[in-house]
């Protein structure tokens, strides 16, 4: 069965520090990988999407980037985190064909002070 | 107008009661819709999915689609206490460039009550 993971569970970052989440999934290949951040009441946020090794996909301009660099990594990155970058963010996947359910990791709850 | 529109809540119920969460849509190109229950500070887990109208029902959960009124619903019988969660409805349109997208609402918090 397919599994995946995220991690940390939580993090707090000062203001201008880098960051890096990390998301593997176990169990296929070649799937669709996403972050997602959600906000309080806003409901959930899709960042970036790749649907390949090195293919990313940015849905909304930001202070973060991700990175695929093997078929079930996906990674999220900041240079220096902003105050704002504050919230849970989450991985998922899909298998790769569309129009399918999503499955998501735990997510990492980032705090930046 | 957001794409997809759902009512936050809370919404509170006694134990046993059939609770009825409800999602819109303005966008025609969504063709797979599902619903997500999500514990605090937990990833989202998948319920339901459905591609087409009508309903489908799993053990005391039944999803709702009607695509013409662009509609969707999620029926809980017999709530338990277990149930109490948020609830995400979520819709699926293809990338441009390749892969999927889900378009969440915002999601209603459920609780039942003893």
């Amino acid at each position: 069965s397919q599994t995946i993971h995220q991690w940390p569970a939580t993090l707090v970052q000062p203001v201008g520090s880098p960051l890096s989440l990390e998301c593997t999934v176990e169990g296929t290949s070649n799937p669709n990988l996403y972050w997602y951040r959600q906000a309080a009441g806003r409901g959930l946020q899709l960042l970036f999407y790749s649907v390949g090794i090195g293919q990313i996909s940015s849905e909304v301009p930001q202070n973060l980037s991700a990175s695929r660099p093997q078929d079930r990594q996906f990674i999220l990155s900041s240079k220096k985190l902003l105050l704002s970058d504050s919230g849970f963010y989450l991985c998922a996947w899909t298998p790769g064909h569309w129009n399918t359910e999503a499955f998501f990791g735990q997510g990492t709850r980032l705090t930046v002070v | 107008q957001k794409e997809v529109e759902q009512d936050p809540g809370p919404l509170s119920v006694p134990e046993g009661a059939i609770v009825s969460l409800n999602c819109t849509y303005s966008n025609s190109a969504f063709q797979y819709f599902m619903w997500y229950r999500q514990y605090s500070r937990k990833g989202p887990e998948l319920l339901m999915y459905t591609y087409s109208s009508g309903n489908k029902e799993d053990g005391r959960f039944t999803a709702q689609v009607d695509k013409s009124s662009k509609y969707i619903s999620l029926f809980i019988r017999d709530s338990q206490p277990s149930d109490s969660a948020t609830y995400l409805c979520a819709m699926s349109a293809k990338l441009t460039g390749g892969g999927n997208k889900l378009t969440f609402g915002t999601g209603t918090q459920l609780k039942v009550e003893l």
